[in-house]
């Protein structure tokens, strides 16, 4: 059973426009939530993580906000830029240990 | 060098025979996971430890085995490799809990024929 789920495997966007990645999840246990980003032919790097208890953070032209209510979370890129373009994993932490989605492919067209 | 890194980066094996795949990490990071990733799959945990000596399954430890006599190193042995566990394998080290971010190798390709 998919505790995170990221039910869209890509997505394209124009350059300079807003990305935004989707996550769903079940587990109302989860205290935190996290995204990372993938080039192939390279391990995940750690993007941005929000507590449980919040409900949106800020990084740069990175924002994750979180709806706890609907068991939803976003990552919103702005502007998008060439280089955003890549594999985004959404995760959730539950104890010691990190369960992720199967990650959605963002393309950004020139 | 400072990191984690991971050994060999790609590997070809026979169905049956036993292989290792080797993860060192620099930090001294008390936390290290497996996950491999495939395609419609996403990245899933196989193994992970907390210190050293202390390893736990995740959700998928079937036909992997692990140790972790050292804090920087954490290999996964695969006792009797099938065709099914062909994929890419990221080892990661994080330095207390899960709020951190994870820092992941490079990881290492295996096909199983």
């Amino acid at each position: 059973d998919q505790q995170v789920k990221q039910n869209s495997p890509s997505l394209s966007v124009q350059e300079g426009r807003i990305s935004i990645l989707n996550c769903d999840y079940t587990n109302s246990m989860f205290d935190y939530f996290l995204w990372y980003k993938k080039y192939p032919a390279e391990g995940p790097t750690f993007l941005i993580s929000i507590s449980s208890i919040k409900d949106k953070n800020e990084d740069g032209r990175f924002t994750v906000f979180l709806n706890k209510s609907a068991k939803h979370l976003s990552l919103h890129i702005v502007p998008s830029q060439p280089g955003d373009s890549a594999v985004y994993f959404c995760a959730a932490s539950e104890g010691d240990k990190i369960i992720f989605g199967k990650g959605t492919r963002l393309h950004i067209l020139p | 060098d400072a990191g984690i890194t991971q050994s060999p980066r790609y590997k070809i094996t026979e169905t049956g025979r036993q292989v290792t795949l080797m993860c060192h990490q620099t930090w001294s990071h008390s936390y290290m996971f497996w996950y491999r990733q495939d395609l419609g799959h996403g990245l899933r945990l196989i193994y992970y430890s907390a210190a050293a000596d202390i390893t736990d399954k995740g959700e998928v430890p079937d036909g992997y085995v692990v140790s972790r006599s050292k804090t920087e190193n954490f290999p996964l042995t695969l006792e009797s490799a099938t065709r099914s566990q062909t994929s890419v394998y990221f080892c990661a080290s994080n330095p207390t809990g899960r709020n951190y971010g994870y820092t992941f190798g490079s990881g290492t390709r295996l096909t199983v024929v």
